[in-house]
């Protein structure tokens, strides 16, 4: 079964601070992988995918995420934080074999002036 | 940019009653799904929705749940004789035809509140 693990349940920075949300994944076989964002009161937006290719892929808002297969990682990162990138981020998996995308219990990033 | 609609945005509702919560999927897309989020955890899959069948479905989906796209362009989540543990956001997503990898687009979600 997969499963996956973002250890950080809260990462308070300051703005204009570099961030890195951590993502795990556990898997027996290829996997596609996701990053949604979440802000107040919204559904999930994409942030970012990987599916194959290169293994550093960048999304919306300035993030981009590097896929390590030897480690089952996927974190998002991002250079320089805004305020308005509050929100709690999600990271998922989805199984070559299945529909279902598999959630982490997502991060809460709180940008603080 | 196309998105997935969803209605109503907040249910309140007595135990035991039946509810229907509506979604409209991006009107190219193939794949339908239902996920929820009950308030402090994580978001959980119920069932997926292709070729106007259930193709796979949680745990969580017994027979309390049904789904259905009754005219091509609605896809709703039916919970029967609701109970308090259903409260949680409900959330719709819909994938494209370029497979089953393609991302899934989510609506802004129900929140469905029992009695």
């Amino acid at each position: 079964a997969q499963s996956v693990t973002q250890l950080d349940s809260q990462v308070p920075v300051f703005e204009e601070a570099p961030v890195e949300l951590r993502c795990n994944y556990s898997s027996s076989v290829s996997v596609y992988l996701f990053w949604y964002v979440q802000y107040p009161n919204q559904g999930l937006q994409l942030l970012l995918k990987y599916l194959s290719g290169s293994t550093l892929v960048k999304g919306i808002n300035g993030f981009e995420a590097e896929f390590n297969k030897s480690q089952t990682s996927f974190h998002l990162r991002k250079p320089s934080v805004h305020i308005s990138d509050t929100a709690e981020y999600f990271c998922a998996v989805l199984n070559t074999g299945f529909q279902k995308l598999v959630f982490g219990t997502g991060t809460r990033l709180l940008v603080s002036p | 940019e196309p998105e997935v609609t969803q209605t109503p945005s907040h249910q309140v509702t007595q135990m035991g009653q039946e509810v229907i919560l509506r979604c409209v999927p991006i009107s190219n897309h193939l794949y339908f799904y239902w996920y929820r989020q009950i308030l402090g955890q994580k978001v959980e899959f119920l069932v997926s929705f292709y070729n106007n069948e259930i193709s796979e479905k949680s745990e969580i989906f017994d027979d309390q749940f049904s789904v259905e796209r009754p005219d091509g362009s609605n896809f709703t989540l039916k919970i029967r004789s609701t109970k308090l543990e259903d409260s949680a956001m409900y959330f719709c997503a819909s994938g494209g035809g370029g497979g089953r990898n393609q991302p899934q687009h989510f609506g802004d979600g129900t929140r469905l509140s029992i009695l």
